[in-house]
């Protein structure tokens, strides 16, 4: 099955750039989707189709995928951006969704 | 207002059934694609079941043979039957519409509104 693999965290500052990457083997041949989940609550899609953002979802997050890396790359971090986020894709293959192991953006 | 309303949850034996509810407003649950996801406590997202517009059904590994998708179209609403339930299968469910793009050669499938969540504990 295919495997989606994230750093189990990341610390910026606020202010500063945060880039969370999502591994999987030719992983920019599929498209990558990114959530933001807060504690207790739903996960939100901040990301879909690689780099496109929802309605309501602020330009300082974007995202870039290409060979084995997918990247999610939030700028002028906010306190309010701390979260945890998943990385996900549709695995032809399998006909299955796979989401990675997720990512605690912690800022300072 | 688009929104997913969860119901069912609850705690149960191993081994035992429990029926999730999804009941949507504000979009038909026919004519979309739908999924179930779980977060058992402390761990990240796990895909459980997707059920395409047109019918058809697909499981994660884990809960193939024992879980059952479905949807009622005069209700508008989706459903998550779980049997033979098991200690691991203790989490958080969620529901979530399933949204379709395509990008090169392959369609791609994301999930735009999701539930609340609803609580299973299986414990005796």
């Amino acid at each position: 099955s295919y495997v989606l693999t994230q750093p189990p965290s990341v610390s910026v500052a606020p202010g500063q750039t945060a880039t969370i990457t999502c591994g999987g083997n030719h992983i920019g041949g599929k498209t990558v989707h990114w959530y933001q989940q807060n504690p207790g609550q739903a996960p939100v899609v901040v990301v879909y189709g690689d780099s496109d953002r929802p309605s309501g979802i602020p330009d300082r997050f974007s995202g870039s995928n290409s060979g084995n890396t997918a990247t999610l790359t939030i700028s002028r971090v906010e306190v309010g951006d701390e979260a945890d986020y998943y990385c996900q894709v549709w695995d032809s293959s399998s006909d299955h969704v796979v989401f990675g192991g997720g990512t605690k953006l912690t800022v300072l | 207002e688009v929104q997913l309303v969860q119901s069912g949850g609850g705690l149960v034996q191993p081994g035992g059934s429990l029926r999730l509810s999804c009941a949507a407003s504000g979009f038909t649950v026919s004519t979309n694609s739908m999924s179930w996801v779980r977060q058992a406590p402390g761990k990240g997202l796990d895909w459980v079941s997707m059920i395409f517009n047109v019918g058809d059904t697909h499981y994660a590994d884990s809960v193939r043979g024992r879980f059952t998708i479905s949807r009622d179209n005069s209700k508008n609403t989706l459903y998550l039957q779980m049997s033979s339930l098991r200690a691991d299968d203790t989490a958080v469910y969620f529901c979530a519409r399933v949204q379709t793009g395509y990008s090169g050669f392959l369609d791609y499938y994301y999930m735009d509104v999701w539930g609340k969540g609803t609580t299973v504990t299986v414990s005796s």
